[in-house]
C-alpha cells in the first residue's frame, strides 16, 4: 500500500539556523499538508498546497515558513531562523483530489532547535 | 470558533469487551468528522470518516462511530477489542464552513486493552 515517506526521522538543529524538511506524497495525491504537535499539544495545521501553490494557510504559518514542491515527488518544508519553540513533530500528509476527504499522513520528523 | 475535545486521556478496556472512545466538536457548519489512530513512531493513520449520509459509519480494523449531531459526538466504538489495539487515537474535524482543508484535532485519547 503506498506511504506517504517523511525525511529525516529526527533532526536536531541549533537556534537560528534553516531546516528543511522533505516528504514524498502518495504518488497521485493532489493536495500536500504540513502539520506540527508540539511535544503534550494537540496537532495544529500549517499550510495546504495545490496546484503548485499554498491554498491555506493558519497563523502559525508566518514569514519563517515556506513549502515547496520543488519536482514531481517531493514537498518540502523550510523554516528559516529556527527558535526553541519550533521543537515538534512535524507531519506531512496527502490526499488524492477532489471529493476525498481523508489525509493520508507520513511518520513524521522530530525536529529539536537546541 | 471550532475545538474538537476528548474528554478522556485514557481508557482501559479489557480484551474481548466493547470499547468507546469518546468525541465531541464544535463547529459553525456541517462538520467533516475523522477518527485517526497513532502506533508508537508511527504516522496518524486514518481509520474512519463522516461526511454525509448514515450517522454510523464503518472503518478500519472493526472500528464503527457514530454521529450524533444533536450531542454534537461522534464517539469511536469497537464491539469487541484486541491487545493491538491499543494505541493513541485522535478525533478531527473540518469546518467546511470556514475551510477547505484544515483539520482540527482533539488532544487524542490513550486506549490500553489488557489482556
Amino acid at each position: 500500500e503506498p506511504e506517504v515517506t517523511q525525511t529525516p526521522s529526527h533532526q536536531v538543529t541549533q537556534m537560528g539556523q534553516e531546516v528543511i524538511l522533505r516528504c514524498v506524497p502518495i504518488s497521485n495525491h493532489l493536495y500536500f499538508y504540513w502539520y506540527r504537535q508540539i511535544l503534550g499539544q494537540k496537532v495544529e495545521f500549517l499550510v495546504s498546497f495545490y496546484n503548485n501553490e499554498i491554498s491555506e494557510k493558519s497563523e502559525i504559518f508566518d514569514d519563517q515558513f515556506s513549502v515547496e514542491r520543488p519536482d514531481g515527488s517531493n514537498f518540502t518544508l523550510k523554516i528559516r531562523s529556527t527558535k526553541l519553540e519550533d521543537s515538534a513533530m512535524y507531519f506531512c500528509a496527502s490526499t488524492p483530489g477532489r471529493g476525498s476527504y481523508e489525509q493520508y499522513f507520513g511518520p513524521g520528523t522530530r525536529l529539536t532547535v537546541t | 470558533a471550532q475545538s474538537v475535545a476528548q474528554p478522556e486521556d485514557q481508557v482501559n478496556v479489557a480484551e474481548g469487551n466493547p470499547l468507546t472512545v469518546k468525541c465531541t466538536y464544535s463547529v459553525s457548519g456541517n462538520p467533516y468528522l475523522f477518527w485517526y489512530v497513532q502506533y508508537p513512531n508511527r504516522g496518524l493513520q486514518f481509520l474512519l470518516k463522516y461526511i454525509t449520509g448514515d450517522n454510523l459509519v464503518k472503518g478500519s480494523y472493526g472500528f464503527e462511530a457514530e454521529f450524533n449531531k444533536s450531542q454534537t459526538s461522534f464517539h469511536l466504538k469497537k464491539p469487541s477489542a484486541l491487545v493491538s489495539d491499543s494505541a493513541l487515537y485522535f478525533c478531527a474535524v473540518r469546518d467546511p464552513f470556514y475551510s477547505n482543508y484544515q483539520l482540527i484535532w482533539g488532544a487524542g485519547t490513550k486506549l490500553i486493552i489488557k489482556p
